[in-house]
């Protein structure tokens, strides 16, 4: 089925340890963003990529690194995780139509623990 | 810079009564306000938006909401709640060129046989 796909779903992580977060998507979006979500904050815009080869910052970038070499894919890199990290994250993508169609396609989610 | 404000982090309504959540916005540039709802382990799915014109929109599964500019709100009513509207529900905002959505904190409806 078309959408967003985030791997894994479930992680834990030791402190000091990284990893990467899978997403890809099959609708050839160029906008694609990563998104972490904690109780009682809503979502915060960690990183986002306008298409390959282009990224930029969100609300909340440190602790995270991000590389668009496709159009399909946009990784999340964990480079040393911390117990703050510890969140459930997001991928979306859309369409470059300024918003007008559809907003976001959500992924799943991964819910991360680092302890 | 935009923010989002969602009054009250629970709601609970009977079904079949009205169903309102609150937001509030602020923005530097005309607001592009959207609702998402999002079941348990789920993502976001989009219920609905405003970006210009009719200042009333109508979303999925009866939803609707009021794009109010003097009162900087874009609260999401629902005239009679059914069971399967239980979930959490978000509001943002985005910039002007939809690079950037800003999510309030949620606000998690209950509804009661």
């Amino acid at each position: 089925n078309a959408g967003v796909t985030q791997t894994p779903k479930f992680q834990v992580l030791k402190t000091g340890q990284s990893m990467t977060l899978q997403c890809a998507q099959d609708m050839n979006h160029e906008y694609m963003s990563w998104y972490r979500q904690d109780p009682g904050m809503g979502l915060r815009l960690i990183h986002y990529s306008v298409g390959a080869g282009i990224t930029d910052q969100g609300e909340v970038p440190n602790g995270y690194n991000v590389s668009r070499s496709t159009t399909e894919d946009f990784p999340l890199r964990l480079l040393s995780a911390a117990p703050s990290q510890t969140s459930v994250y997001f991928c979306a993508s859309r369409q470059p139509d300024r918003g007008l169609l559809g907003g976001y396609t959500f992924g799943s989610g991964t819910r991360l623990t680092v302890v | 810079a935009q923010s989002v404000t969602q009054l009250g982090s629970h709601v609970s309504v009977s079904e079949g009564a009205l169903v309102l959540l609150r937001c509030n916005y602020s923005s530097s540039v005309p607001p592009y306000l959207f609702w998402y709802v999002q079941y348990p382990n789920q993502g976001l799915q989009l219920l609905l938006k405003y970006t210009t014109g009719a200042t009333l929109v109508k979303g999925i599964n009866g939803f609707e909401a009021e794009f109010k500019k003097s009162e900087t709100s874009f609260h999401l009513t629902k005239p009679s709640a059914h069971m399967s509207d239980a979930a959490e529900y978000f509001c943002a905002v985005s910039d002007g060129n939809f690079n950037k959505f800003y999510f309030g904190s949620g606000t998690k409806l209950n509804v009661k046989p």
